[in-house]
C-alpha cells in the first residue's frame, strides 16, 4: 500500500456534467499521475504534475484538466463528459528516479 | 516517441503450465523496465523491474524476465503458473523522463 487513495471510486454522470476525481497521497511525493485504463490500450497518460502547480500534458489529455494546490492531492477535472470519457481512472505517484510507480485503487467512471 | 508492444492479447493455459509473455520496446536509448499485475477488480502492482546488472530479473511470485538490448525486449516468465495467476499483465518502459509508458497488457487466463 503506496497510501494513494482516490474518490469517489464509483460515478455515473450524465453527458455534459462536470466531474472531479480527487488523488490523494501521504507520503508528500512530488511526481503524481492520472491514467485511463481501457481495453486493448492499457494504461494511457492523461496529465502529470511534478510539483505544486507544476503539471503537464500525456498522451491523452483533451477533455481534461488537473489542478495540484497541495503536494498531497491531485484532481482530474471533466469540464463536460462524453461518453468517450467511461474508463476507469488510476492515479498514481513515484517515489524515486528509478522510474517506478505505485497505483492508487481507481475511479470507475461511467458517463451516460 | 517510445512505444510498447505485448504481442499477445489473451493467453489461456492449464494449471502447472509454463507462461512466456512478450514485451517489445521502440525506444532506443536506456531504459528502465518493468512488468505490472493486475488481478480482476484490482489495481496495478509492480511485479518486477530491471534498471541495470544482470539481465535476467526474478520477481515475486515466481516470475521472472529477461532484458535482451540487441532485441529491444523484456520477456517475462514463469515456470508452472497457478489458477491464482490469472491476471492482466502490462509491460512498462521508462527512457529517463518522468513518465511510464505502458503495452497494451495481455490477459492470462488460467484454468484448473
Amino acid at each position: 500500500d503506496a497510501g494513494i487513495t482516490q474518490s469517489p471510486r464509483h460515478k455515473v454522470t450524465e453527458t455534459g456534467t462536470p466531474v472531479t476525481l480527487r488523488c490523494h497521497q501521504t507520503e508528500n511525493h512530488r511526481y503524481m499521475y492520472w491514467y485511463r485504463q481501457d481495453p486493448g490500450h492499457g494504461l494511457r497518460l492523461i496529465h502529470y504534475s511534478y510539483g505544486v502547480k507544476d503539471t503537464d500534458k500525456g498522451e491523452v489529455s483533451d477533455g481534461y484538466s488537473v489542478s495540484r494546490s497541495k503536494t498531497e492531492d491531485f484532481l482530474l477535472t471533466l469540464e463536460s463528459a462524453t461518453s468517450s470519457q467511461t474508463s476507469v481512472y488510476f492515479c498514481a505517484i513515484r517515489p524515486d528516479d528509478d522510474g517506478e510507480q505505485f497505483f492508487g485503487p481507481g475511479t470507475r467512471l461511467t458517463v451516460l | 516517441a517510445q512505444s510498447v508492444s505485448q504481442h499477445n492479447h489473451h493467453v489461456i493455459l492449464s494449471e502447472a503450465a509454463s507462461l512466456e509473455l512478450g514485451c517489445n520496446y521502440s525506444y532506443g536509448g536506456t531504459v528502465n523496465l518493468f512488468w505490472y499485475v493486475q488481478y480482476p477488480g484490482q489495481h496495478l502492482q509492480l511485479l518486477l523491474k530491471y534498471f541495470s546488472g544482470d539481465p535476467l530479473v526474478k520477481g515475486i511470485k515466481g516470475f521472472e524476465a529477461e532484458f535482451i538490448k540487441s532485441k529491444f525486449s523484456f520477456n517475462l516468465r514463469k515456470p508452472s503458473v497457478q489458477w491464482s495467476d490469472t491476471a492482466e499483465y502490462f509491460c512498462a518502459v521508462n527512457a529517463n523522463d518522468y513518465k511510464l509508458s505502458f503495452g497494451a497488457g495481455t490477459t492470462v487466463t488460467v484454468r484448473a
